[in-house]
């Protein structure tokens, strides 16, 4: 079964408008990370958010807020005002604390964001 | 500065013909691991260590080595590459950690195509 699901493969959104980004998580471990990152066109893989399992606010940074419901097990990134430079793949992914040891990130398949001017 | 790096950026081989793709990080993490990027199906972890002459496979070992000899470096080696192993390479290192919050730094990425 898919650890991390994310059933949006492409998005095309008009700029200034915000945006959410669908991320569904299966796992039985009660403590768990959720992550956000960011892959432009050139490639490197950018750090935007991170959400805890425990925590009980859901995360912020800037124009990323990350939708943390727990109960439904969903995890989805919104990006207010979008921006041209949004224009990346979004992947979402979850580090299992019963892995320690293995840090090991488990990675969606991505949702490629396009901004439209 | 922090990071890690990874060299070459962009190869392009023959089948069967022996290759590394190294990855050093400057940080003091124990703990680094590589992933591969295929289209459709996200990154997918193919080897890790959690310190020196310490590694273990990911989901994705078969047709891959590594080695880990000393803390910064940990070398992807493919012995034959066959055009399956098409893809884009990241190196990734981080502390470890009994916390979820763990951030791992991602080296820049290697697109390696074997012909």
């Amino acid at each position: 079964a898919q650890k991390i699901t994310q059933t949006q493969p492409g998005m095309f959104v008009q700029e200034k408008e915000a945006v959410t980004l669908d991320c569904t998580y299966d796992t039985s471990d009660p403590s768990y990370g959720l992550f956000w990152y960011k892959q432009p066109s050139s490639g490197e893989m950018i750090f935007l958010i991170y959400q805890g399992s425990y925590d009980q606010q859901n995360a912020t940074e800037g124009r990323y807020s990350l939708n943390f419901q727990k109960a439904r097990k969903s995890a989805n990134l919104v990006i207010s005002a979008s921006q041209l430079g949004d224009s990346a793949m979004y992947f979402c992914a979850m580090r299992e604390d019963a892995a320690f040891g293995n840090e090991k990130l488990t990675f969606g398949t991505g949702t490629r964001l396009t901004i439209i001017p | 500065e922090a990071q890690v790096t990874q060299n070459p950026r962009y190869l392009i081989t023959v089948t069967g013909k022996k290759l590394t793709v190294t990855c050093s990080q400057n940080m003091n993490h124990e703990y680094m691991s590589w992933y591969r990027q295929d289209p459709g199906l996200g990154l997918r972890q193919i080897y890790y260590s959690m310190n020196v002459e310490v590694t273990d496979k990911g989901d994705v070992p078969e047709g891959y080595k590594v080695s880990r000899k000393e803390k910064r470096n940990f070398p992807l080696i493919l012995e034959s590459p066959s055009p399956n192993q098409t893809s884009l390479y990241f190196c990734a290192s981080s502390l470890l950690s009994d916390s979820s919050y763990n951030e791992q730094f991602f080296g820049p990425g290697t697109r390696l195509t074997v012909l």
